[in-house]
């Protein structure tokens, strides 16, 4: 079963942030959040992961909220090339199998011009 | 970032041939590499975990005699579709795993079986 819930759509204006929320209720105290982007007909990009402080990088920021059962990407200015399907994932960061991935059904984010 | 490459990128072949797709790591090293599947508009389902030097594990309802996989160096692992059917046409994925935890994806392979 998927650990993550995500809505199905969002539509975001180009130029304006794009906030995708996910929620993991039962995440335990060992699993990071992780976020995947995958544009059609790509394989996944990685964006960004974190545990249970407040991420940022290049291309977005992860804001987790103090309980840890929820989290926002934050994509600051959205761009046509950012419209894609985001994946929430919530992963123990060990080695072997539980080094995999489980892919909900993600938010599909149209940017808009 | 990391880069993993997949290749073919597209490939067709007839009923009952075999297609072997090839996934590398480019500029690090993955001891563990894992191969996906993902059917139009769905999302990607995990066939099996590829461990260098050792044997696949596979998911419940993957045939392990039908999709064989070869990690025999810590950059490449291989996945074969063998005796290949018009309902494994999909798009198969796979992802490496760096010392660091991240997982970095393929480009993906798309398999047209006519």
């Amino acid at each position: 079963d998927a650990k993550t819930t995500q809505p199905p759509s969002m539509d975001c204006a180009e130029g304006r942030a794009a906030n995708l929320p996910c929620n993991h209720s039962t995440i335990s105290g060992n699993e990071y959040v992780y976020w995947y982007r995958q544009i059609h007909s790509q394989g996944p990009q990685y964006i960004i992961h974190g545990l249970k402080n407040n991420e940022t990088n290049e291309m977005a920021s992860l804001i987790i909220t103090e309980d840890r059962k929820s989290s926002t990407l934050i994509l600051p200015h959205a761009t046509l090339r950012d419209t894609a399907v985001y994946y929430c994932i919530v992963r123990v960061d060990g080695g072997g199998s539980q080094g995999n991935l489980i892919f909900g059904k993600g938010t599909k984010l149209s940017v808009k011009p | 970032g990391a880069v993993v490459s997949q290749h073919p990128s597209r490939v067709i072949c007839k009923s009952g041939t075999s297609v072997k797709i090839e996934c590398r790591s480019l500029d690090f090293q993955a001891t563990t590499m894992f191969w996906y599947r993902q059917f139009p508009k769905q999302s990607l389902m995990l066939m099996a975990t590829s461990n260098e030097g050792s044997k696949a594990t596979y998911e419940q309802g993957v045939e392990k005699d039908k999709f064989l996989i070869n990690h025999a160096s810590l950059t490449l692992s291989t996945l074969t579709v063998t005796s290949a059917h018009p309902e494994d046409s999909s798009f198969y994925i796979c992802s490496a795993r760096r010392y660091t935890g991240e997982l970095f994806f393929g480009e993906g392979s798309r398999l047209t079986v006519l």
